[in-house]
């Protein structure tokens, strides 16, 4: 079965230094794994996908991932933060061989102090 | 070139109403999706289908009903409205296909049940 995990439901970094967020998943084929941003009552805009090619993964807005699969993460990095990166994000991981279906984290909301 | 939108984007209904929300995607991709968004429990998948005519249940799918007559609609309509099914709605769409499980999402409807 397939499962994903957002270590960290709250975020809070200073504008201008470093976001990691944490992601774990667990599945029994390759997965194809996802982080989404969601923005104050917005819908989800994908940020960036790994899909068994290149391991670091470069998204929009300067973030990035890295495929770790001896450790089973998938973190989400970005070597400043800005204002405008305050959001929820989610990890998300294709369930295998079901046809498109996603299992989402939880969330992990990023807040941005100035 | 509006990619995907749903309507009413807020609606207030009563209980025992029945509600109609719409999804309509100019991509014609395969797949589309409805998701529950609520506080504490992430994004939820309530059906799904992956083709014109063809659609399967998600995870909480009691109380709701589902078409797909068109490729480019999927509207997903609550019976008999309760207060349980106060939420932020979700509809999204993917391309399908091997490791390209991505989804696109619409803006949401925010519906209350009073």
């Amino acid at each position: 079965a397939q499962s994903v995990t957002q270590l960290d439901s709250h975020v809070s970094v200073s504008e201008g230094t470093p976001v990691l967020l944490r992601c774990n998943y667990s599945s029994s084929y390759s997965p194809s794994l996802f982080w989404y941003v969601q923005h104050p009552n917005k819908g989800l805009q994908l940020l960036l996908k790994y899909t068994s090619a290149a391991t670091l993964v470069k998204g929009i807005n300067g973030f990035e991932a890295e495929f770790k699969k001896s450790e089973t993460s998938f973190h989400l990095t970005k070597p400043s933060a800005h204002m405008s990166d305050a959001a929820e994000y989610f990890c998300v991981v294709s369930r295998d061989n079901q046809g498109g279906k996603l299992i989402f984290g939880q969330g992990t909301e990023l807040s941005v102090k100035p | 070139d509006a990619g995907i939108t749903q309507s009413p984007r807020y609606k207030i209904t009563e209980t025992g109403r029945q509600v109609t929300l719409m999804c309509h995607q100019t991509w014609s991709h395969s797949y589309m999706f409805w998701y529950r968004q609520d506080l504490g429990h992430g994004l939820r998948l309530i059906y799904y289908s992956a083709a014109a005519d063809i659609t399967d249940k998600g995870e909480v799918p009691d109380g709701y009903v589902v078409s797909r007559s068109k490729t480019e609609n999927f509207p997903l309509t609550l019976e008999s409205a309760t207060r349980s099914q106060t939420s932020v709605y979700f509809c999204a769409s993917s391309g399908g296909g091997a490791y390209s499980y991505e989804q696109y999402f619409g803006p949401g409807t925010r519906l209350t049940v009073t």
